[in-house]
């Protein structure tokens, strides 16, 4: 199985400022890696797809990099709507795997 | 409008069974591959099992292989979870997707497997 190791698992922030949160793969994903934000009580939503490939309506504040085993969702300045929680996905190779979650606090 | 929407969650002993489905609509569902998300309280979110389009390959999560078993109608454009010999560890909320990409989630369904 492929593990996504996500970091930091918290992280205090303020309006403003430019936020990184990485994924570490075990393997080779391809380019089949996602980052979801999710609020309490709402489903996930996914804001980016193919590594870096902003799904439609996300702000440009957020995009995404990397390759390989190795990602990064960066949050350019933090807007109050973003504080949430934020997963990775990898969907290369079954079982589809998330990461821990990283939750973006003020 | 693409739409998923999940029922037949409730309250459930250890040891039972339970279905839930999961309604679309708005995309052709009969190509989609589909799958189910669940998210224990306060917890993460944990994959539990796809399914191809057609209904001839199915994955699951160790967690639940052999107790769970998905399924899909694509008559009646909906997706199928038939799980038994529940466990505590099952109770969550969950979620069916549309896995071109998990663009698509549906609001989930919340499953409590307690006595």
């Amino acid at each position: 199985d492929i593990q996504m190791t996500q970091s930091p698992s918290s992280l205090s922030a303020s309006v403003g400022d430019r936020v990184i949160i990485t994924c570490r793969a075990s393997q080779d994903v391809r380019g089949d890696l996602g980052w979801f934000q999710q609020k309490p009580g709402k489903a996930p939503e996914r804001l980016i797809y193919a590594v870096s490939t902003l799904q439609s309506g996300v702000p440009s504040r957020f995009s995404g990099s990397g390759s390989g085993t190795e990602f990064t969702l960066t949050i350019s300045s933090l807007q109050p709507e973003d504080f949430a929680t934020y997963y990775c996905l990898q969907h290369n190779r079954y079982p589809d795997t998330f990461g821990q979650g990283t939750k973006l606090e003020i | 409008e693409v739409q998923l929407l999940e029922s037949g969650g409730g309250l459930v002993q250890p040891g039972g069974s339970l279905r839930l489905s999961c309604a679309a609509s708005g995309f052709t569902f009969s190509t989609t591959v589909m799958g189910w998300v669940r998210q224990a309280p306060g917890k993460g979110l944990e994959w539990v099992s796809s399914i191809t389009g057609s209904g001839g390959s199915f994955y699951y999560a160790d967690s639940v292989k052999g107790r769970f078993t998905i399924s899909r109608d694509n008559s009646k454009n909906t997706l199928y979870l038939q799980m038994n010999s529940l466990r505590a560890e099952d109770t969550a909320l969950y979620y069916c997707t549309k896995e071109d990409g998990f663009e698509i989630w549906g609001q989930g369904t919340m499953v409590t497997v307690s006595s």
